[in-house]
């Protein structure tokens, strides 16, 4: 049973709107949540993060709201840029020493 | 700074050979993991390890193998290839292993067919 799930495969946006990506997860012990982004080619590198005891996090044009009670977080990118364009990886920091776990990746396009 | 290296960038296999598929990070980071991206499917783990001498399982180990004799290097083995791992793999490492803030660094990935 997936634990994250990112239930849109692919996001197409305009130039300079706004993208929102998002996610779910099951269990409700995760206590971090990180967003890595993944160019055609390239390993996955981390893009933000945010712990449970926090709702938002914000770094520059991108901001991840987690809402615990609906165990959900989104990824905002605004404006979004063509450069955005790739494909967004959700994941999950259980307790203990388990690794994260990840959802299957939005690939998001942004349209000049 | 090299950070995390993997090789061969990719690979061409017949089915039933064995491969080793290295990797080597020079971060000194204590947990390093192993997994494949399949269109679709996302990034599984396959094995991982939390510290020098240790492995564990992840969500697809079977048909793989790992070791973990010093930090740095992290090989991963199938002993004897069939096409289902024909898949891009991805080497990463994190300074410690399991929950918290725990950013994993990824190599640039493996793409291994086999025929």
């Amino acid at each position: 049973d997936q634990q994250v799930k990112q239930n849109s495969p692919s996001l197409s946006v305009q130039e300079g709107r706004i993208s929102i990506l998002n996610c779910d997860y099951t269990n409700s012990m995760f206590d971090y949540f990180l967003w890595y982004k993944k160019y055609p080619a390239e390993g996955p590198t981390f893009l933000i993060s945010i712990s449970s005891i926090k709702d938002k996090n914000e770094d520059g044009r991108f901001t991840v709201f987690l809402n615990k009670s609906a165990k959900h977080l989104s990824l905002h990118i605004v404006p979004s840029q063509p450069g955005d364009s790739a494909v967004y990886f959700c994941a999950a920091s259980p307790s203990g020493n388990t690794p994260l776990v990840f959802g299957k990746g939005t690939r998001l396009s942004v349209i000049a | 700074i090299a950070g995390i290296t993997q090789a061969p960038t990719s690979q061409i296999l017949a089915a039933g050979r064995r491969m080793t598929l290295r990797c080597t990070q020079d971060m000194r980071h204590n947990a390093m993991y192993w997994y494949r991206q399949d269109l679709g499917l996302g990034l599984r783990l396959i094995h991982y390890s939390n510290t020098a001498g240790t492995t564990g399982k992840g969500e697809v180990p079977d048909g793989y193998s790992v070791s973990r004799a010093n930090t740095d290097d992290f090989p991963l083995t199938l002993a004897s290839a069939v096409p289902s791992q024909t898949s891009v793999y991805f080497c990463a490492s994190s300074v410690l292993g399991g929950g918290g803030h725990n950013e994993q660094f990824f190599g640039p990935g493996t793409r291994l067919t086999v025929l």
